[in-house]
């Protein structure tokens, strides 16, 4: 089954600095990954989405993540944190073959420190 | 373009009473999945709607039911509530197959069992 796991349920870094949010996945198939973004009280949106082409992927705000196979990663960066980036991050995946569904990891928090 | 709206945005009910939950899907999709996002959690997969057909289920019981309308608008029910029924109910949109399976997401609606 289709699964992802958030290593981190916390994470915090200055202003100004790189941010690294992981994210590991297990998948039976060639994998669709997904990052969501949620504010709070808010709904989910979409930063960005892997679907087999390029392995190195850019979203909205700044934020890009790299598919890497061998490591079955697909962790999210975004090379200097704005304030405005405080909120719940999660990393999902297609729920397998045939399968619509969206699987979501346990989502980490990112706080950011003026 | 609209987006997905969900309403109402809060309800509270009371434990056995039931509820329903509406959700306006984003112009052009076919197909609208729910979510069930407790506290601290990442989103969990309720079922699935495609064309007014139920298109998936996820480990949800039957008193969580489902129906999408011929303009594509969908609505949870939920029976026999329960207190931990409590949570952000989520509604997603998508163009289903053969689209590049990306969900977009409502606001939610918050509901709380007393």
């Amino acid at each position: 089954a289709q699964s992802v796991t958030q290593l981190g349920s916390h994470v915090s870094v200055s202003e100004g600095a790189l941010v690294l949010l992981r994210c590991n996945y297990s998948s039976s198939v060639p994998p669709y990954l997904f990052w969501y973004v949620q504010y709070p009280n808010q709904g989910l949106q979409l930063l960005l989405k892997y679907t087999s082409a390029a392995t190195l992927v850019k979203g909205i705000n700044g934020f890009e993540a790299e598919f890497k196979k061998s490591e079955t990663s697909f962790h999210l960066t975004k090379p200097s944190a704005h304030m405005s980036d405080a909120a719940e991050y999660f990393c999902a995946v297609k729920g397998g073959e045939g399968a619509q569904k969206l699987v979501f990891g346990q989502g980490t928090r990112l706080t950011i420190n003026p | 373009e609209t987006g997905v709206t969900q309403s109402p945005t809060h309800l509270i009910k009371t434990r056995g009473q039931q509820v329903t939950l509406r959700c306006s899907s984003q112009s052009g999709h076919n197909t609208v999945s729910w979510y069930q996002q407790a506290l601290g959690q990442g989103p969990q997969f309720i079922f699935q709607y495609y064309r007014e057909e139920e298109n998936g289920r996820g480990n949800f019981p039957p008193r969580f039911s489902g129906l999408q309308f011929p303009n594509y608008s969908s609505e949870l029910n939920v029976n026999a509530l329960e207190l931990d029924d409590s949570a952000l109910y989520l509604c997603a949109s998508s163009l289903g197959q053969g689209g590049s399976y990306e969900q977009y997401f409502g606001p939610g609606t918050r509901l709380t069992v007393t």
